[in-house]
């Protein structure tokens, strides 16, 4: 079966740095996104990694290690509006979404 | 920007009643998806579309089925609503299914209950 594992809920202070692991096990890979979902609203798409190694994008940067199965979020100089769920999701061999449960990040002040 | 708009954010229907969803995207993108989305679990499709008239069975199709008579117009039908269909609906669209970094866009969801 495919699976997608990530981390049911982190906490973090202001200021901080914080990352997020994401373990999959799919048929096949075509690229993995990050999303970010505040309560009450639609998912965001944040990143996408398809090669081994470290997409930077302004204060979140996504790392993928293919081998391993294995991806991470880091998400630096954290504020309150980064509280949200992030969703880790693997595209597979037959370009369909798989996607993990989604993180719940809590920012303390 | 990406305008995926789903019709309603809230909806209350009772056990038995066809419900119809509706979702509208802005960017002529040929692909579109439904997908719900409960506590603890992943988002799971129920059904996509790759053109116009054109659908594909998802993870969970059962009870649900769509249409899409116009590109930019994708509409989930549940049949004959039961409870365990009470769940946050989310329609998304793509420009490629293929298509290397190419996001899938979010309407907002909408919330169904089912009495």
């Amino acid at each position: 079966g495919q699976n997608i594992d990530q981390p049911t809920e982190m906490t973090a202070t202001e200021g901080a740095i914080v990352q997020i692991n994401c373990t999959y096990q799919t048929s096949g890979f075509n690229g993995l996104f990050w999303y970010q979902q505040h309560a009450g609203e639609a998912p965001t798409f944040l990143s996408y990694n398809v090669l081994d190694g470290l997409e930077e994008k302004g204060r979140f940067s996504s790392f993928l290690s293919r081998s391993k199965g294995y991806s991470y979020l880091l998400l630096k100089e954290l504020q309150m509006k980064d509280s949200a769920s992030y969703l880790c999701a693997v595209r597979d061999q037959d370009y369909q979404l798989i996607w993990g449960a989604g993180t719940k990040l809590i920012i303390k002040p | 920007d990406v305008k995926v708009t789903q019709s309603s954010r809230y909806l209350v229907k009772r056990t038995g009643e066809k419900v119809f969803l509706e979702c509208v995207q802005d960017m002529d993108h040929e692909n579109m998806f439904w997908y719900r989305q409960d506590p603890g679990l992943g988002l799971r499709l129920i059904y996509f579309s790759y053109d116009v008239k054109m659908k594909e069975k998802g993870d969970i199709p059962e009870g649900y089925s769509v249409s899409r008579e116009k590109k930019e117009r994708f509409s989930l039908i549940l049949e004959s609503a039961s409870t365990n269909q009470t769940s946050m609906y989310l329609c998304a669209s793509s420009l490629n299914l293929r298509g290397g970094n190419q996001p899938q866009h979010f309407g907002d969801g909408t919330r169904l209950s089912i009495l």
